[in-house]
């Protein structure tokens, strides 16, 4: 069974830049067919798609986001990281780092989430 | 991007009832819909996919079904560990987008 670990600052100053990583154990970030995804929930926007990397490295990204963010995969760490430019406010949230399987159609599925970690932007 | 509404925005039942929770897509998005769990602190944990597929290990009192881009959740015969809020979520393109939400409340 995968498992997913967020882990990076829980205080983000305004203007900076939010970073997040996601460690996983239990299977490699490398092997198989899968999406690795960036889920953000605050209780204003409620659940919200940040974007993913895929096995081979494709990414896509929410495009109200786009210009501020980036994620990437580290192979010899096997993790993936979320980068976020530029936060305000509206940025705190839960966030969330999710496997998705990815069969490339209708049978995709969410199978493993990390706990969540709180991201407060606020100087 | 497609929205998605959820409905209602929050239930209340008892245990053994059986409730249905509506999500409405804004345009067809055919059966590339999941359903997600999520108890208080918890992250979301998946229930269904394609619309009307149960995730591995979700009991069979779970069903989704879809009418065109109207999709329910029903859920029969509730259990305590099932009070919850629920949330649908389209995976037809992207960004992929979530409804608002469903709270389910024991009566």
């Amino acid at each position: 069974q995968v498992q997913l670990q967020e882990s990076g600052p829980g205080l983000v100053k305004p203007s900076q830049t939010l970073s997040l990583s996601c460690a996983v154990s239990g299977g490699s970030i490398s092997g198989g067919s899968f999406y690795w995804t960036w889920i953000r929930q605050s209780a204003g926007a409620g659940l919200e798609w940040i974007g993913r990397i895929y096995t081979t490295g494709d990414t896509r990204y929410n495009p109200s986001l786009k210009t501020r963010v980036s994620i990437s995969m580290d192979t010899s760490k096997n993790q993936f990281s979320l980068k976020l430019a530029s936060v305000t406010a509206a940025d705190t949230a839960v966030y969330f780092c999710v496997r998705k399987v990815a069969y490339g159609g209708q049978e995709d599925y969410f199978d493993s989430w990390g706990q969540g970690t709180l991201v407060t932007v606020s100087s | 991007d497609i929205q998605m509404t959820q409905s209602p925005s929050s239930l209340s039942a008892s245990v053994g009832d059986s409730v249905t929770i509506t999500c409405r897509a804004s345009e067809d998005i055919t059966n590339y819909l999941a359903w997600l769990q999520q108890k208080p602190g918890k992250a979301p944990k998946s229930l269904m996919y394609g619309a009307v597929n149960l995730h591995s290990g979700v009991p069979s009192r779970f069903s989704g079904r879809r009418s065109g881009t109207s999709f329910t959740l029903t859920i029969n015969s509730l259990q305590p560990e099932d009070f919850a809020t629920y949330y649908c979520q389209q995976y037809s393109s992207y960004p992929e987008t979530f409804g608002q939400g469903t709270k389910l409340e024991m009566k």
